[in-house]
């Protein structure tokens, strides 16, 4: 399988957007999934088909994709989004990765 | 309510094995594919293996593949995963995740995890 590489940690402002980015040989070919998790909880899907929102889940989580890096992006940045992000994706043998995560600090 | 409900963890010394199940209700659980994601101590996530709504698709991490089954139970709506020969490196919080069986369908309700501690 391959991997999918995140930035350690991000580090926002209130108010201000933080982006975290996801790297990986096959995500021109394969969609990319983000999860939030927060300490001691499960993870909670934010973003599927690269781009698409969960209901229940802000407006302000997004997320894009650009050949190899597929993109989240939290736009007005609150308190409660501080967390670990995941990326992840299939590959084409029907298992999955997932990234190495990014920590996001809010200041 | 979804809900996914994780049994099973506990201490088990290297070598030895173990069953976890997940039990599921709140939705039709043989319609969805079912999934093992586990968590080192302070570690990111790891998929671990995934059974499809009818059995028929079973795929493992290269880390477990050989050691682990997947396996679910549609009549009892709960998902199991045996593990045996178990080292060191699997101790993690094991969690249960459903994925719906249509296209680009992510990982979309999880239950709250089982931890699996392997030392001596």
């Amino acid at each position: 399988s391959y991997e999918l590489t995140q930035p350690p940690s991000v580090s926002v402002s209130p108010g201000q957007t933080a982006r975290i980015t996801c790297s990986g040989d096959a995500l021109p070919k394969q969609y990319a999934y983000w999860y939030q998790q927060k300490p001691g909880q499960a993870p909670v899907l934010v973003i599927y088909k690269d781009s698409e929102r969960p209901s229940g889940i802000p407006e302000r989580f997004s997320g894009s994709s650009s050949g190899t890096t597929v993109t989240l992006t939290i736009s007005g940045v609150q308190a409660e989004d501080e967390a670990d992000y995941y990326c992840q994706s299939a590959d084409s043998s029907g298992t999955w990765v997932f990234g190495t995560g990014t920590k996001v600090t809010v200041l | 309510e979804v809900q996914l409900v994780e049994s099973g963890g506990g201490l088990v010394k290297p070598g030895g094995s173990l069953r976890l199940s997940c039990a599921a209700s709140g939705f039709t659980f043989s319609s969805y594919s079912m999934n093992w994601v586990r968590q080192a101590p302070g570690k990111g996530l790891e998929w671990v293996s995934s059974i499809s709504s009818s059995s028929s698709y079973i795929y493992y991490a290269d880390s477990v593949k050989g050691r682990f089954t997947i396996s679910r139970d549609n009549a009892k709506n709960s998902l199991y995963l045996q593990m045996n020969s178990l080292r060191a490196e699997d101790t993690a919080v094991y969690y249960c995740a459903r994925r719906e069986e249509v296209a680009a369908a992510g990982f979309d309700y999880w239950g709250q995890g089982t931890l699996v501690t392997v030392s001596s």
